[in-house]
Protein backbone atom coordinates (compact mmCIF):
# COMPACT_ATOMS: atom_id res chain seq x y z
CA UNK A 1 0.00 0.00 0.00
CA UNK A 2 1.63 3.39 -1.12
CA UNK A 3 1.95 5.70 1.52
CA UNK A 4 1.66 9.98 -0.01
CA UNK A 5 4.22 9.78 -3.00
CA UNK A 6 5.58 13.78 -3.50
CA UNK A 7 7.63 14.76 -6.51
CA UNK A 8 10.36 16.26 -7.58
CA UNK A 9 12.22 15.87 -4.12
CA UNK A 10 14.53 18.50 -5.03
CA UNK A 11 14.27 21.52 -7.46
CA UNK A 12 16.42 24.71 -7.83
CA UNK A 13 14.74 27.65 -9.41
CA UNK A 14 15.50 31.06 -10.28
CA UNK A 15 13.71 34.16 -8.57
CA UNK A 16 10.31 34.83 -10.92
CA UNK A 17 10.22 31.43 -11.71
CA UNK A 18 7.24 29.39 -11.80
CA UNK A 19 7.12 25.96 -10.02
CA UNK A 20 4.83 23.08 -9.93
CA UNK A 21 5.04 20.38 -7.27
CA UNK A 22 3.02 17.00 -7.37
CA UNK A 23 1.52 14.75 -4.87
CA UNK A 24 -0.44 11.21 -4.62
CA UNK A 25 -2.30 10.81 -1.83
CA UNK A 26 -2.27 7.57 0.49
CA UNK A 27 -4.67 4.92 -1.42
CA UNK A 28 -7.80 5.63 -0.27
CA UNK A 29 -7.43 8.88 1.11
CA UNK A 30 -9.26 12.03 -0.64
CA UNK A 31 -8.19 15.34 0.83
CA UNK A 32 -4.59 16.61 0.40
CA UNK A 33 -3.60 19.27 2.01
CA UNK A 34 -0.11 21.52 1.58
CA UNK A 35 2.27 22.95 3.95
CA UNK A 36 5.58 25.13 3.51
CA UNK A 37 8.17 24.30 6.09
CA UNK A 38 10.98 26.73 6.04
CA UNK A 39 14.38 25.85 8.16
CA UNK A 40 14.18 25.42 11.86
CA UNK A 41 10.57 26.12 11.86
CA UNK A 42 7.59 24.12 12.10
CA UNK A 43 5.14 23.05 8.87
CA UNK A 44 2.76 26.05 7.83
CA UNK A 45 -0.79 25.36 6.17
CA UNK A 46 -1.06 26.51 2.85
CA UNK A 47 -4.58 25.38 1.75
CA UNK A 48 -6.42 22.20 1.62
CA UNK A 49 -8.16 20.42 -1.19
CA UNK A 50 -10.99 17.73 -1.01
CA UNK A 51 -13.86 17.13 -4.46
CA UNK A 52 -11.64 18.61 -6.48
CA UNK A 53 -12.42 22.31 -4.49
CA UNK A 54 -9.76 24.51 -1.93
CA UNK A 55 -11.85 24.22 0.95
CA UNK A 56 -9.31 26.32 3.26
CA UNK A 57 -6.80 28.57 3.09
CA UNK A 58 -3.94 29.58 4.97
CA UNK A 59 -1.98 33.07 4.92
CA UNK A 60 -0.22 33.21 2.01
CA UNK A 61 -0.83 34.93 -1.45
CA UNK A 62 -2.44 33.96 -4.78
CA UNK A 63 1.15 33.64 -6.06
CA UNK A 64 0.39 30.15 -4.37
CA UNK A 65 -2.29 28.22 -6.01
CA UNK A 66 -3.55 24.71 -6.11
CA UNK A 67 -5.12 21.87 -8.04
CA UNK A 68 -6.92 19.01 -7.09
CA UNK A 69 -7.75 16.03 -9.95
CA UNK A 70 -10.33 13.44 -10.09
CA UNK A 71 -8.08 10.78 -8.72
CA UNK A 72 -7.74 12.80 -5.76
CA UNK A 73 -3.96 13.79 -6.45
CA UNK A 74 -2.96 17.35 -6.25
CA UNK A 75 -0.03 19.95 -7.44
CA UNK A 76 0.90 22.97 -6.17
CA UNK A 77 1.93 26.12 -8.34
CA UNK A 78 4.02 28.70 -7.07
CA UNK A 79 4.19 31.78 -9.34
CA UNK A 80 6.69 34.70 -9.37
CA UNK A 81 9.32 32.92 -7.18
CA UNK A 82 10.78 34.73 -4.55
CA UNK A 83 14.17 33.54 -2.28
CA UNK A 84 11.08 33.06 0.52
CA UNK A 85 9.95 30.76 -1.15
CA UNK A 86 12.84 28.47 -0.82
CA UNK A 87 11.24 25.55 2.22
CA UNK A 88 10.27 22.20 1.99
CA UNK A 89 6.93 21.63 0.68
CA UNK A 90 5.07 18.87 2.22
CA UNK A 91 1.83 17.20 1.35
CA UNK A 92 -0.64 15.38 3.71
CA UNK A 93 -3.68 13.42 3.19
CA UNK A 94 -6.08 11.64 4.61
CA UNK A 95 -9.90 11.18 4.40
CA UNK A 96 -12.13 14.15 4.22
CA UNK A 97 -13.90 12.97 8.14
CA UNK A 98 -10.66 12.40 9.66
CA UNK A 99 -8.92 15.80 8.61
CA UNK A 100 -8.52 16.87 12.00
CA UNK A 101 -7.90 13.17 12.91
CA UNK A 102 -4.52 12.20 11.72
CA UNK A 103 -2.15 13.39 8.95
CA UNK A 104 -0.12 11.13 6.62
CA UNK A 105 2.78 13.11 5.32
CA UNK A 106 4.90 12.31 2.00
CA UNK A 107 8.83 13.30 2.07
CA UNK A 108 8.16 16.56 0.78
CA UNK A 109 9.82 18.76 -2.19
CA UNK A 110 12.68 21.09 -0.81
CA UNK A 111 12.77 24.03 -3.03
CA UNK A 112 15.52 26.05 -3.58
CA UNK A 113 15.14 29.85 -5.36
CA UNK A 114 18.20 31.44 -6.26
CA UNK B 1 1.90 32.43 12.80
CA UNK B 2 2.21 29.14 14.62
CA UNK B 3 -0.70 27.88 16.70
CA UNK B 4 1.49 26.54 19.23
CA UNK B 5 4.67 27.15 20.96
CA UNK B 6 6.97 23.91 22.01
CA UNK B 7 9.25 24.45 25.28
CA UNK B 8 12.56 23.53 24.75
CA UNK B 9 13.56 24.31 21.27
CA UNK B 10 16.21 21.46 21.66
CA UNK B 11 17.16 19.10 24.27
CA UNK B 12 19.86 16.79 24.46
CA UNK B 13 19.71 13.17 26.55
CA UNK B 14 21.31 10.08 27.19
CA UNK B 15 19.78 6.84 25.86
CA UNK B 16 17.58 5.26 28.40
CA UNK B 17 16.88 8.11 30.13
CA UNK B 18 13.08 10.38 29.81
CA UNK B 19 12.74 12.89 27.40
CA UNK B 20 10.18 16.01 28.12
CA UNK B 21 9.05 18.51 25.53
CA UNK B 22 6.06 20.84 26.44
CA UNK B 23 3.82 22.61 23.71
CA UNK B 24 1.49 25.91 24.46
CA UNK B 25 -1.23 27.07 22.21
CA UNK B 26 -3.54 30.08 22.55
CA UNK B 27 -7.16 29.15 20.85
CA UNK B 28 -9.78 26.58 21.91
CA UNK B 29 -9.19 23.10 20.17
CA UNK B 30 -10.90 19.94 19.17
CA UNK B 31 -7.40 18.30 19.60
CA UNK B 32 -4.04 18.28 20.10
CA UNK B 33 -1.40 15.84 18.26
CA UNK B 34 2.05 15.05 18.15
CA UNK B 35 4.02 14.51 15.28
CA UNK B 36 7.75 13.22 14.90
CA UNK B 37 9.88 14.47 11.65
CA UNK B 38 13.36 12.71 11.17
CA UNK B 39 15.84 14.81 9.42
CA UNK B 40 13.82 17.23 7.83
CA UNK B 41 11.62 14.79 5.63
CA UNK B 42 7.74 13.81 6.42
CA UNK B 43 6.44 13.86 9.59
CA UNK B 44 4.81 11.06 11.39
CA UNK B 45 1.88 11.10 13.56
CA UNK B 46 2.45 9.61 16.77
CA UNK B 47 -0.38 10.11 19.17
CA UNK B 48 -3.98 12.46 19.13
CA UNK B 49 -5.53 14.10 22.96
CA UNK B 50 -9.15 14.91 22.64
CA UNK B 51 -10.11 18.20 24.35
CA UNK B 52 -11.96 16.15 26.40
CA UNK B 53 -8.64 14.22 28.26
CA UNK B 54 -6.34 14.47 30.64
CA UNK B 55 -3.85 11.65 29.53
CA UNK B 56 -3.01 9.27 27.06
CA UNK B 57 -0.64 6.56 26.57
CA UNK B 58 0.96 4.85 23.47
CA UNK B 59 3.70 2.41 23.65
CA UNK B 60 7.12 4.70 25.30
CA UNK B 61 4.49 8.22 24.97
CA UNK B 62 2.71 9.81 27.67
CA UNK B 63 0.72 12.92 26.54
CA UNK B 64 -0.82 14.94 28.99
CA UNK B 65 -3.53 18.07 27.65
CA UNK B 66 -4.56 20.74 30.64
CA UNK B 67 -7.18 23.09 28.39
CA UNK B 68 -7.09 25.35 31.08
CA UNK B 69 -3.61 26.17 31.12
CA UNK B 70 -3.94 25.68 27.16
CA UNK B 71 -0.51 23.34 27.17
CA UNK B 72 0.17 19.44 26.75
CA UNK B 73 3.29 17.73 27.18
CA UNK B 74 4.94 14.57 25.49
CA UNK B 75 7.26 12.31 27.92
CA UNK B 76 8.91 9.81 25.71
CA UNK B 77 10.31 7.08 28.44
CA UNK B 78 13.46 5.47 28.00
CA UNK B 79 14.66 6.47 24.70
CA UNK B 80 17.06 5.54 21.74
CA UNK B 81 18.81 6.31 19.38
CA UNK B 82 16.17 5.88 17.27
CA UNK B 83 13.99 8.60 19.23
CA UNK B 84 16.36 11.45 17.43
CA UNK B 85 14.28 13.33 15.84
CA UNK B 86 12.36 17.10 15.46
CA UNK B 87 8.66 16.82 17.52
CA UNK B 88 6.02 18.41 16.77
CA UNK B 89 2.57 19.49 18.76
CA UNK B 90 -0.27 20.51 16.63
CA UNK B 91 -3.89 21.72 17.27
CA UNK B 92 -7.36 21.27 15.46
CA UNK B 93 -9.86 23.37 15.94
CA UNK B 94 -13.57 24.32 13.92
CA UNK B 95 -11.52 24.51 10.76
CA UNK B 96 -10.13 22.65 7.84
CA UNK B 97 -5.98 22.32 8.91
CA UNK B 98 -4.46 21.43 11.64
CA UNK B 99 -1.34 24.37 13.33
CA UNK B 100 1.74 23.34 14.28
CA UNK B 101 4.46 24.92 16.48
CA UNK B 102 7.88 25.88 16.18
CA UNK B 103 9.15 22.03 17.09
CA UNK B 104 11.44 20.35 19.94
CA UNK B 105 14.93 19.35 18.31
CA UNK B 106 15.23 15.72 20.38
CA UNK B 107 19.09 14.23 20.41
CA UNK B 108 18.96 10.90 22.22
CA UNK B 109 23.30 10.37 22.76
CA UNK B 110 24.19 6.72 22.69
Amino acid sequence: DAGVTQSPTHLIKTRGQQVTLRCSPKSGHDTVSWYQQALGQGPQFIFQYYEEEERQRGNFPDRFSGHQFPNYSSELNVNALLLGDSALYLCASSLFEDFNEKLFFGSGTQLSVL
Amino acid sequence: SQQGEEDPQALSIQEGENATMNCSYKTSINNLQWYRQNSGRGLVHLILIRSNEREKHSGRLRVTLDTSKKSSSLLITASRAADTASYFCATASNDYKLSFGAGTTVTVRA
